[in-house]
């Protein structure tokens, strides 16, 4: 069975700083991995998708990376800004037989930008 | 259409009522999904359509639980007889793939359905 961990459960951060969220998955036969943001009470909005082919891909002040060898991910915000402030979830999609289809979530990293 | 549409935004239900769920998912979408997420956890996978046809079901859909997805365009989630814990928030999300397209199937949640059974 899939798991995934996400470190630390919560980050606070000074604004302007570069930070890392990490991901970690137990099963590497895995499809894409996503990066969601959740603000509170809200629904989930994709960050970005990585196949299981490709090492990074980047959006704007968002870099993420992945090692599916090692079962890794991280998450990389550059000068962090307040609007940052959300939870952050990383999401793995298996790669091929039953439950494929399925996203297997991580608990996510709360994290605060402070002004 | 630029998103999935989740309705209502907010349920607030007394135990042992039966709710309904309403998700109208991205128009070019083939695919729909039902999560649920509770407090401080992620979201949970509960079930899944292609088209019309519902391929998978969580264990965690137990038989008070019913999804539809008649035609292969909006779907509903049910819950008979609610529970306290079945206060959660529900989410719908979309994707699409056509096979050899390339195409990448990402996921699109809605806002959800937050369930509050009193």
């Amino acid at each position: 069975k899939q798991e995934v961990t996400q470190i630390p459960a919560a980050l606070s951060v000074p604004e302007g700083e570069n930070l890392v969220l990490n991901c970690s998955f137990t099963d590497s036969a895995i499809y894409n991995l996503q990066w969601f943001r959740q603000d509170p009470g809200k629904g989930l909005t994709s960050l970005l998708l990585i196949q299981s082919s490709q090492r990074e891909q980047t959006s704007g002040r968002l870099n993420a990376s992945l090692d599916k060898s090692s079962g890794r991910s991280t998450l990389y915000i550059a000068a962090s800004q307040p609007g940052d402030s959300a939870t952050y979830l990383c999401a793995v999609r298996r790669s091929s037989g039953a439950g494929s289809y399925q996203l297997t979530f991580g608990k996510g990293t709360k994290l605060s930008v402070i002004p | 259409d630029t998103g999935v549409s989740q309705d209502p935004r907010h349920k607030i239900t007394k135990r042992g009522q039966n709710v309904t769920f309403r998700c109208d998912p991205i128009s070019e979408h083939n695919r729909l999904y039902w999560y649920r997420q509770t407090l401080g956890q992620g979201p949970e996978f509960l079930t899944y359509f292609q088209n019309e046809a519902q391929l998978e079901k969580s264990r965690l859909l137990s038989d008070r639980f019913s999804a539809e997805r008649p035609k292969g365009s909006f779907s509903t989630l049910e819950i008979q007889r609610t529970e306290q814990g079945d206060s959660a928030m529900y989410l719908c999300a979309s994707s699409f793939r056509k096979l050899g397209s390339g195409a990448v199937d990402g996921y699109t949640f809605g806002s959800g359905t937050r369930l509050t059974v009193v």
